[in-house]
């Protein structure tokens, strides 16, 4: 069964240090979601993508986040400079592009990186 | 703006117990609505979803959630909680539109089983 699969499973590093994490959606996939999943709540949309295009990054901070998706396939997500508030998971996941165009409505979420900042 | 409500962020139950949580959502149009569960340091797996066709929904591992317009209410049950039904589970609710998919989710609800 095909999976999305995220590197690193963890990171341990220090405020001011830059971290990023690498997904690899599920083959065929068009629509590529970032999450991030603060310890006891639910996870929330970092950004979303569409191919290679980004689609909402309402919530990303981009003073410090970015996100690519350069050929429409996987996708890294960084942080510079990580602070201590970015200690979470950060889930990816992917969906198919429907019949009509959008995309359907299952995502398929990846293990996630536990980032840890110090 | 649409949004989810959990209601208990921590439920117990004893094996072969019923299962149940609740779930309300606030949505201005017809909504998708999803569970989805979580093991520990892992990420989510969908165990249903409803998507306007049939308000009882059957999902995996013998979960189902029923869809009520009128209590805008989403909740999930089982008949009997088995050990390996411990986890960490969410309430999702998606709106379709020409780039869709954004999931709002739930604060989340921790299921307990008791042997």
């Amino acid at each position: 069964e095909a999976e999305v699969a995220q590197s690193p499973r963890y990171k341990i590093t220090e405020k001011s240090q830059a971290v990023a994490f690498w997904c690899d959606p599920i083959s065929g996939h068009a629509t590529l979601y970032w999450y991030r999943q603060i310890l006891g709540q639910g996870p929330e949309l970092l950004v979303q993508f569409q191919d290679e295009s980004v689609v909402d990054d309402s919530q990303l901070p981009k003073d410090r986040f970015s996100a690519e998706r350069l050929k429409g396939v996987d996708s890294t997500l960084k942080i510079q400079p990580a602070e201590l508030g970015d200690s979470a998971m950060y889930l990816c996941a992917s969906s198919h592009k429907g019949l009509a165009g959008a995309p359907t409505d299952t995502q398929y979420f990846g293990p996630g990186t536990r980032l840890t900042v110090l | 703006a649409q949004s989810v409500t959990q209601l208990g962020s921590h439920v117990s139950v004893s094996e072969g117990a019923l299962v149940l949580l609740r779930c309300n959502y606030s949505s201005s149009v017809p909504p998708y609505l999803f569970w989805y569960v979580q093991y520990p340091n892992q990420g989510l797996q969908l165990l249903l979803k409803y998507t306007s066709a049939a308000t009882l929904v059957k999902g995996i591992n013998g979960f189902e959630a029923e869809f009520k317009k009128s209590e805008t209410s989403f909740h999930l049950t089982k008949p009997s909680a088995h050990m390996s039904d411990a986890a960490e589970y969410f309430c999702a609710v998606s709106r379709r539109n020409s780039q869709g998919g954004k999931l709002i989710f739930g604060q989340g609800t921790e299921l307990s089983v008791k042997p």
